[in-house]
């Protein structure tokens, strides 16, 4: 089951970075925290994924606070393409028990 | 060329009849999995299946049964369909190591009428 809690729902100005936070105060130490997107039903697609130093990748980054109790991800420049609900969740990532529990996620609203 | 693909991407059926979604998936993952998206938008994983050992949500009736022909595949049969099993079923394929990421693949639509 989701371990994660993240607002509704929130907007951000094109252009503007978007801050998406999640809480998942009860992660333990193996759990890896990941981002998934989704874009209007289509498949879930990976975003970025951290353990407990921050990340950066062409899409993204991802911000973990030094209690792994929280993170943050940032899409720098926002654009209308990035309107999607977004997922954050943990997982131990182990073998055969890879398991994604998908909660119900940020549905990202990027305002022209 | 894609890198996880399900087939068909539509599939409209009656009650009690069976039917499959095939998946296939060419990035050399050694673990598949389904998940179902019902109405209200949740995604909830179904089963996980490497060559080792599949992995039930007990929650998913035994009509369900995903079958693995080779490791590139996995397929899911549904038996005596109901009108509850519509949903959006995706396939998805990680390697099975620590901080995999997933890949899904585009979804197939299954309306039961």
């Amino acid at each position: 089951d989701a371990k994660t809690t993240q607002p509704t729902s929130m907007d951000c100005a094109e252009g503007r970075a978007a801050n998406l936070p999640c809480n998942h105060s009860t992660i333990s130490g193996n759990e890896y925290v990941y981002w998934y997107r989704q874009i209007h039903s289509q498949g879930p697609q990976y975003i970025i994924h951290g353990l407990k130093n921050n990340e950066t990748n062409e899409m993204a980054s991802l911000i973990i606070t030094e209690d792994r109790k929280s993170s943050t991800l940032i899409l720098p420049h926002a654009t209308l393409r990035d309107t999607a609900v977004y997922y954050c969740i943990v997982s131990r990532g182990l073998t055969g028990a890879n398991n994604l529990f998908f909660g119900t996620g940020t549905r990202l609203t990027v305002i022209p | 060329d894609t890198a996880v693909s399900q087939t068909p991407k539509y599939l409209v059926t009656q009650m009690g009849n069976d039917k499959s979604i095939k998946c296939e998936q060419n990035l050399g993952h050694d673990t598949m999995y389904w998940y179902k998206q019902d109405s209200k938008k949740f995604l909830k994983i179904m089963f996980s299946y490497n060559n080792k050992e599949l992995i039930i949500n007990e929650t998913v009736p035994n009509r369900f049964s995903p079958k693995s022909p080779d490791k590139a595949h996995l397929n899911l049969h549904i038996n005596s369909l109901e009108l509850g099993d519509s949903a959006v079923y995706f396939c998805a394929s990680s390697q099975a190591t620590p901080g995999s990421g997933y890949t899904f693949g585009s979804g197939t639509r299954l309306t039961v009428v």
